[in-house]
């Protein structure tokens, strides 16, 4: 099945500094790659997501790339604010019998200090 | 209501009893997924339901967890004899399983607590 590897477990930066977030998976046939954010006791939301058909996606202060033939995917959040402090977790869909299944990695919290 | 109800919210239970979680998806996904949360760490896979095909139930810890679904609604996780391991927050998701947009919306989850 497919196994989603997420680096790092822990970020820490300072209030204006870019945080890179980095995901690896195994299964060719993903073609869905989305990213999660959860905040302290709440649940996880959607926050961008990227298809196989595209290399890359932005959207204001977040992006997103991904790099098909080294099976790695990347969040990248420019100017972070102590807003997004929270966990982040990507994820990839599944194909065969399991088509569709997301698949997490295992979250990365990200401390952005005033 | 438009998102992802689970019940009940929290759950306080004596160690060895049964426990059932209830999860009502979004009207019309026809996937829907159970994830256990446990304090700080990351979402893990229990069970995944996709329309009528039989559920990929790969990510149960053992037999003491089960799950059901009916059609493409309601679904129910039930823990049997609960230990204090299983004290975490059980998160269920639902997305359309189309060919790609498979965005999984969650709900907000049933804190489990065995004492």
């Amino acid at each position: 099945g497919e196994n989603v590897e997420q680096h790092p477990s822990t970020l820490s930066v300072q209030e204006g500094d870019s945080a890179v977030i980095k995901c690896t998976y195994s299964d060719s046939a993903s073609n869905y790659f989305p990213w999660y954010k959860q905040e302290l006791g709440k649940r996880p939301q959607l926050i961008i997501d990227i298809r196989s058909n595209v290399g890359g996606k932005k959207d204001q202060r977040i992006a997103v790339t991904l790099n098909k033939t080294a099976k790695h995917f990347s969040l990248h959040i420019t100017e972070t604010q102590p807003e997004d402090s929270a966990v982040y977790f990507c994820a990839a869909n599944a194909g065969g019998t399991s088509y569709g299944k997301l698949t997490f990695g295992q979250g990365t919290i990200l401390t952005v200090h005033p | 209501g438009a998102g992802v109800s689970q019940s009940p919210s929290n759950k306080v239970t004596e160690k060895g009893k049964d426990v059932e979680l209830r999860c009502d998806p979004i009207s019309g996904h026809t996937a829907l997924y159970w994830y256990r949360q446990r304090l700080g760490q990351g979402l893990e896979f229990l069970i995944y339901f996709q329309g009528n095909s039989a559920p990929d139930k790969s990510g149960l810890p053992s037999d003491r967890f089960s799950a059901e679904r009916t059609g493409e609604s309601v679904s129910t996780l039930t823990i049997q004899r609960t230990q204090q391991e299983d004290s975490a927050v059980y998160l269920c998701a639902s997305s359309l399983r189309q060919t790609i947009d498979t965005e999984a919306f969650f709900g907000q989850g049933t804190r489990l607590t065995v004492v």
